[in-house]
């Protein structure tokens, strides 16, 4: 059964800060990965997807790597903002993608502070 | 991408009642889904709303507690019934758009529930 764990639980820091969000996944056998962006008590914006064959992604000031091999990955966050706060969560879909069943992380809850 | 809208967008309930969420997405997808996130908790999988047949459910979910609807490609309902404190969740839709290549999926905005 694929188990999905975030570190750290939760994170602050001074805006402006480069920050490094880790995932790691206990079945390396993955379609792709997802991270997403949820604020608070609302739905879940997609961020970055990376493909299986893919080793990073990048979109803006945010860069997602995958060492599938190793079952990890992490979302690299440039010059954070006070509106980068939220919690950000790390999801993989099973090999095949047949059934786009996403496991998710519990997530880390990012705070920028002005 | 993918528009999905849910309704509604929070609703307190009493204990024993049953509430209805409803998901409408912008365009035609083959592939519709529930989650749910208990209060710090990660996201779990209810069920695959299947087009025309029934729900295909989760080990640990059943039919006669969350019975779902999907009567055509754009529109789904989820019913969370004889609910419990412990149903006090957000409750997510999610689709993966038809003819969609690399298995991403999108997310409706959720529906926060509170059972006293």
């Amino acid at each position: 059964k694929q188990e999905v764990t975030q570190i750290p639980a939760a994170l602050s820091v001074p805006e402006g800060e480069n920050l490094v969000l880790n995932c790691s996944f206990t079945d390396s056998a993955i379609y792709n990965l997802q991270w997403f962006r949820q604020d608070p008590g609302k739905g879940l914006t997609s961020l970055l997807l990376i493909q299986s064959s893919q080793r990073e992604q990048t979109s803006g000031r945010l860069n997602a790597s995958l060492d599938k091999s190793s079952g990890r990955s992490t979302l690299y966050i440039a010059a954070s903002q006070p509106g980068d706060s939220a919690t950000y969560l790390c999801a993989v879909m099973g090999s095949g993608g047949s059934n786009y069943k996403l496991t998710f992380g519990k997530g880390t809850l990012l705070t920028v502070n002005p | 991408s993918a528009v999905i809208s849910q309704k509604p967008s929070r609703d307190i309930c009493q204990r024993g009642t049953s509430l209805t969420i409803q998901c409408q997405v912008d365009s035609q997808v083959t592939m519709m889904f529930w989650y749910r996130q208990q209060p710090g908790q990660s996201l779990t999988l209810i069920a695959t709303a299947n087009q025309g047949s029934e729900a295909t459910y989760e080990s640990g979910f059943v039919i006669d507690k969350f019975p779902i609807s999907r009567p055509n490609l754009t529109f789904s309902t989820l019913t969370v019934s004889n609910m419990s404190p412990e149903d006090s969740s957000i409750y997510l839709c999610s689709v993966h758009p038809t003819g969609g290549q690399t298995g991403e999926l999108f997310f409706g905005e959720g529906s926060r529930l509170t059972v006293l």
